[in-house]
């Protein structure tokens, strides 16, 4: 157990619709970062949340948006779904840019999602 | 840009060493990663090392970065059948800079038999 908590587990919705996944990082740590698995472009790098600010955008779709909250869980929205945006949707959390000594991402078990 | 490379399978017996190989294109990369990630789960962070080591061994897990050839590779001393699952091989950027993301490859599916 990694220590990061994704919910829901499945999700499965029709095109044109709009989901939100959420996640928790590791107490303590306050960088949250979005990936996406997919079996054509394998894990990609969606967006990395620091304290509440993002930090960095990776391959992120204009329909796609996230947030990062006070308490530090994040929430990845996904909208106008269409059925190539059906994956798993992983977070990770790290102590980056909080003192910690590696970049290291603790990841949650995924989100997946099947647009239908 | 960056990329990471690797072999898309292995398949060795129960009790061999596995041997997953990965070559990476960003020379300012801090630290590499190994991850797995078996079927229907989450990845699973295996070990990684610090771009000036040439080693790091871990129980079973040795990892072995060439930094001039930019090539790490992760070996599996005595596989079993448990540690049938992907690898994944992972760079990330500077400790310093703004990004922090991790580029990966597109994972090693490694089997083994019994």
């Amino acid at each position: 157990d990694s220590g990061v908590t994704q919910t829901p587990k499945h999700l499965i919705t029709a095109t044109g619709q709009r989901v939100t996944l959420r996640c928790s990082p590791r107490s303590g740590d306050l960088s949250v970062y979005w990936y996406q698995q997919s079996l054509d472009q394998g894990l990609q790098f969606l967006i990395q949340y620091y304290n509440g600010e993002e930090r960095a955008k990776g391959n992120i779709l204009e329909r796609f948006s996230a947030q990062q909250f006070p308490d530090l869980h994040s929430e990845l929205n996904l909208s106008s779904l269409e059925l190539g945006d059906s994956a798993l949707y992983f977070c990770a959390s790290s102590d980056r840019l909080a003192g910690g000594s590696t970049d290291t991402q603790y990841f949650g078990p995924g989100t997946r999602l099947t647009v239908l | 840009g960056e990329d990471v490379e690797q072999s898309l399978f292995l398949s060795v017996r129960e009790g061999d060493s596995s041997v997953i190989n990965c070559t990476y294109t960003d020379s300012s990369s801090t630290y590499l990663y190994w991850y797995k990630q078996e079927p229907g789960a989450g990845l699973q962070l295996l070990t990684y090392i610090f771009s000036n080591m040439d080693m790091k061994q871990d129980q079973r897990l040795t990892v072995l970065l060439n930094k001039k050839d930019k090539h790490l590779s992760l070996r599996i001393a005595d596989t079993q059948t448990g540690d049938s699952a992907i690898y994944f091989c992972a760079e990330s950027g500077d400790y310093g800079g703004s990004q922090g993301n991790l580029i990966f490859g597109k994972g090693t599916k490694l089997s083994v038999k019994p």
